[in-house]
């Protein structure tokens, strides 16, 4: 597609539900990050693919976070037992080229994950 | 660990005027740092990338520059149109981090008023 689309926009969970949030990168694009961005605050890392490899999710906050993506395209954002300080904006961006220094990131409009 | 600084972290300004934004950073072995424009409700959209060895980046009405030995980067806006009005935010890349592992700052709030 023109851009990176993720899906849902806006998730209500409550809290202990499990949620999966996706992201569709730009087609062909090798590299894709997810970020969490709470309330007032920058974008916080939390995990990288290149293609299908998960080369680093050092940003995961916890064992309830996982991330896939299965055949190096769409990938999924999966956030088991929420907890209210999940509470965040998940943004998703993809990029063409990790070897060009000058490589751009496109970012997702993010879901906004709220859990009562 | 590293920690990026912006201020201010809200400014208003009238329409026409040049403004300066600004972003530190406490770890000077950065591999690049870029400015990024998030919208309300939208994801970000890169503006401009400076690498660790380049002093300054130039797009249209922006100039971001870059002291790397003093952990400083500003951004200068040229002549402010009210479409400015976002969050500004600046985030490096260190060397050794994966290419993927920006830290952002926490963004400027800009409005900039008719």
């Amino acid at each position: 597609g023109a851009g990176v689309s993720q899906s849902p926009r806006y998730k209500v969970a409550k809290r202990g539900q499990d949620v999966a949030l996706r992201c569709d990168p730009i087609s062909g694009h090798v590299s894709l990050f997810w970020y969490q961005q709470a309330l007032g605050q920058g974008p916080e890392f939390l995990t990288y693919f290149q293609n299908e490899a998960q080369l680093d999710k050092s940003g995961l906050p916890s064992d309830r976070f996982f991330a896939e993506r299965p055949e190096g395209s769409v990938s999924t954002l999966k956030i088991q037992r929420t907890q209210q300080e999940d509470s965040a904006v998940y943004l998703c961006a993809s990029s063409s080229n990790f070897r060009d220094r000058t490589y751009g990131y496109t970012f997702g409009s993010g879901t906004r994950l709220t859990v009562v | 660990k590293q920690e990026v600084t912006q201020i201010p972290a809200a400014l208003s300004v009238p329409e026409g005027e040049n403004l300066v934004l600004n972003c530190s950073f406490t770890d000077s072995a950065i591999y690049n740092l870029q400015w990024f424009r998030q919208d309300p409700g939208k994801g970000l959209t890169s503006l401009l990338l400076i690498q660790s060895s380049q002093r300054e980046q130039t797009s249209g009405r922006l100039n971001a520059s870059l002291d790397k030995s003093s952990g400083r980067s500003t951004l200068y806006i040229a002549a402010s149109q009210p479409g400015d009005s976002a969050t500004y935010l600046c985030a490096v890349r260190l060397y050794g981090g994966s290419q993927g592992n920006l830290i952002f700052g926490k963004g400027t709030k800009l409005s900039v008023k008719p």
